[in-house]
């Protein structure tokens, strides 16, 4: 496998269900990042991992929860989500460097109906 | 704050057809800039890249140059295919190591048609 990996691709689940998003990247980066892409709404980013320490939440809701256990995987629990919380939901990932600027790769998204 | 700025859309144009989607941003210090594409039902993929000013990105037929003196990186291509057919987001990198942050227009829809 390359690159990173999410799963599942489709998720369907109830607003008092728990259930759990999976990424996973082989590129050797230390850095990885949660984001929501709602239709006809901007790409919001809600978490930033830099070498598995959380430094951003961008005010997101408890109702996710991210986990970052090293630097290769990431997860992001979800627990009483409301159905405007269905989205598409994009990992990503960098390899921070101190001298220059670096771009960010995807995953291909799972994509989250709460019903 | 960082910020990027894409044109409104979508964009409908025939096949072979030249595009341009303008993109322009606001930055404190030197920031690299990038353009992504997002095919239907995928994620967002790296299309091309510029890290300084003038530098030329360039893939797949498209191209973007970095304008310092406008803040801007179109993106241009002579002649557009079907495939084309996407979600286009501009964005930008700014900060190194752990300050480095990852800013994203809104994107723009193209749809080609044959």
């Amino acid at each position: 496998e390359t690159g990173v990996t999410q799963t599942p691709r489709h998720l369907v689940m109830g607003m008092t269900n728990k259930k759990s998003l999976k990424c996973e990247q082989h590129l050797g980066h230390n850095a990885m990042y949660w984001y929501k892409q709602s239709a006809k709404k901007p790409l919001e980013l809600m978490f930033v991992y830099n070498f598995k320490e959380q430094t951003e939440n961008n005010s997101v809701p408890s109702r996710f929860s991210p986990e970052c256990p090293n630097s290769s995987h990431l997860f992001l629990h979800l627990h009483t989500l409301q159905p405007e919380d269905s989205a598409l939901y994009l990992c990503a990932s960098s390899h921070l460097d101190r001298k220059v600027n670096t771009e960010a790769f995807f995953g291909q998204g799972t994509r989250l109906t709460v019903v | 704050g960082d910020s990027v700025t894409q044109m409104e859309g979508p964009v409908t144009l025939s096949e072979e057809a030249f595009l341009t989607i303008n993109c322009t941003y606001t930055a404190t210090g030197y920031p690299s800039l990038f353009w992504y594409v997002q095919y239907p039902g995928e994620g967002l993929q790296l299309l091309l890249k510029a890290t300084k000013a003038d530098d030329k990105g360039s893939n797949k037929g498209f191209e973007a140059t970095y304008r310092k003196e406008t803040t801007s990186f179109h993106l241009e291509k002579g002649s557009v295919q079907v495939s084309d057919s996407a979600v286009y987001f501009c964005a930008l990198s700014e900060g190194t190591g752990a300050n480095s942050k990852l800013t994203f227009g809104k994107g723009i829809t193209l749809s080609v048609r044959p």
